[in-house]
């Protein structure tokens, strides 16, 4: 069966402090599919990242990265010196074929504080 | 731009009436489409799979009855909540599976 996790429920930093968002997956596929998305409070899903299985190189983006690691089946998120309008629930998904439908963790809020 | 559209962004309908919510794909052609819905502080629940020119494909536990779904062209799907309740007010995602799994501003539906 495949599964998303991310322990993290809530977490509230201040601003320009890093954090990392977790995420652990789980699946037998050996092709899969990882995302990233931001879910600001206008409800509208922002995608930021996807990965396939066999791409383990880690990403920058600006002030993301992004750190896959299939020995340990994670996908974990770091956004560095935070900033208020990085408040928002995130969502890391699955999905083991292009095309297919996604999985979701439980997604972890976000808050940023000034 | 946008490349997915859903329309109403948000709806109040009394409790046993029925409410329509369209999903556009503005840029593809879209065989496929997915419906997803958000319970507050929830995750994103796949509902169904809308397929172009045949019956959509339920996930277990929602009933099909309740939640029709039509994919009349390989660019609009429609989701009709049917004698709607209190307990089907929520946030209804669409999306369509290429790349970046695009998705729909979302609806959200409240029903009094």
């Amino acid at each position: 069966a495949q599964k998303v996790t991310q322990a993290q429920t809530e977490i509230s930093v201040v601003e320009k402090e890093d954090v990392t968002l977790d995420c652990v997956y789980e699946t037998r596929d050996t092709t899969y599919y990882l995302f990233w998305y931001k879910q600001p409070p206008s409800g509208e899903l922002v995608f930021l990242i996807r990965r396939n299985s066999f791409d383990e190189q880690n990403e920058i983006s600006g002030r993301y990265s992004w750190n896959f690691q299939k020995s340990t089946s994670s996908f974990n998120f770091t956004i560095t010196a935070s900033q208020v309008v990085d408040s928002a629930v995130y969502f890391c998904a699955l999905v083991y074929n292009q095309g297919g439908k996604l999985i979701f963790g439980q997604g972890t809020e976000l808050s940023v504080k000034p | 731009g946008a490349v997915v559209s859903q329309h109403p962004s948000w709806v109040i309908c009394k409790s046993g009436t029925s409410v329509k919510i369209e999903c556009r794909s503005l840029d593809f052609q879209a065989t496929t489409m997915f419906w997803y819905r958000q319970f507050p502080k929830q995750s994103l629940m796949l509902m169904a799979t809308s397929n172009e020119g045949s019956k959509a494909t339920y996930e277990q536990g929602v009933e099909k009855d309740k939640f029709l779904i039509n994919h009349a062209s390989l660019t609009l799907s429609t989701l009709t909540v049917t004698s709607a309740h209190p307990e089907d007010s929520s946030f209804y995602i669409c999306s369509v599976p290429l790349y970046e799994q695009y998705f729909g501003p979302g609806t959200r539906l409240t029903v009094t």
